[in-house]
């Protein structure tokens, strides 16, 4: 499973967009992109993936380089209950697992 | 509405007890999956079920057992061979059909030893 590089925290104004980058250069073709986040004390809520195509639904949008090395997501209106824990994980179907790192801690100020 | 449940919310375990930790699931997903998520880390596989009557070892197995006789129940039990249970343990779900569908999970049960 390729493994995923994120940075450990991230700050954004209330109401701006938040990006948020994850590396993930050893992702092979048949793996997919993964977002998650999680509120301190409940279980990761499902956000959007992809594999290629850039992907977007009420929540985010999820941008994929054309190399497929990296990819970001986009919370086009940050608001306060935004403030998570986000995990990028790629997975390919005849995966079993989930290969999870430590996420990036975003933190959506007043 | 569909979900996952867990329960209890929150555990405790004396010296070599059993425990059992519940999840259910009514979104008629075929596959479940326990994880232990430890402060400061990600979260690790424990166990998983594809189907029915059916289930495989994850990464951190040992210590753990599960059963799977009905395709909404994947139950948790932390055995007193498990020597270090404290953690925060994370059940989810997910359709087979259709490709890389995503896990979905529920709200977890946070175990600690008195």
């Amino acid at each position: 499973d390729a493994k995923t590089t994120q940075p450990p925290s991230m700050d954004c104004a209330e109401g701006r967009a938040a990006n948020l980058p994850c590396n993930h250069s050893t992702i092979s073709g048949n793996e997919y992109v993964y977002w998650y986040r999680q509120i301190h004390s409940q279980g990761p809520q499902y956000i959007i993936h992809g594999l290629k195509n850039n992907e977007t639904n009420e929540m985010a949008s999820l941008i994929i380089t054309e190399d497929r090395k990296s990819s970001t997501l986009i919370l086009p209106h940050a608001t306060l209950r935004d403030t998570a824990v986000y995990y990028c994980i790629v997975r390919g179907d005849n995966n079993r697992k989930l290969i999870w790192g430590l996420g990036t801690s975003l933190a959506v100020n007043p | 509405d569909g979900g996952i449940t867990q329960s209890p919310k929150y555990l405790f375990r004396k010296e070599g007890q059993n425990v059992t930790l519940s999840c259910e699931q009514n979104l008629n997903h075929d596959a479940m999956y326990w994880y232990r998520q430890d402060p400061g880390q990600g979260l690790r596989l424990i166990y998983y079920s594809q189907i029915v009557n059916d289930f495989q070892k994850g990464d951190i197995a040992e210590g753990y057992s599960v059963s799977r006789e009905k395709k909404e129940s994947f139950p948790l039990t932390v055995t007193s061979a498990q020597k270090n249970p404290t953690a925060f343990y994370l059940c989810a779900s997910r359709h087979r059909q259709g490709l890389n569908q995503p896990q979905h999970f529920g709200d977890g049960t946070r175990l600690s030893i008195l």
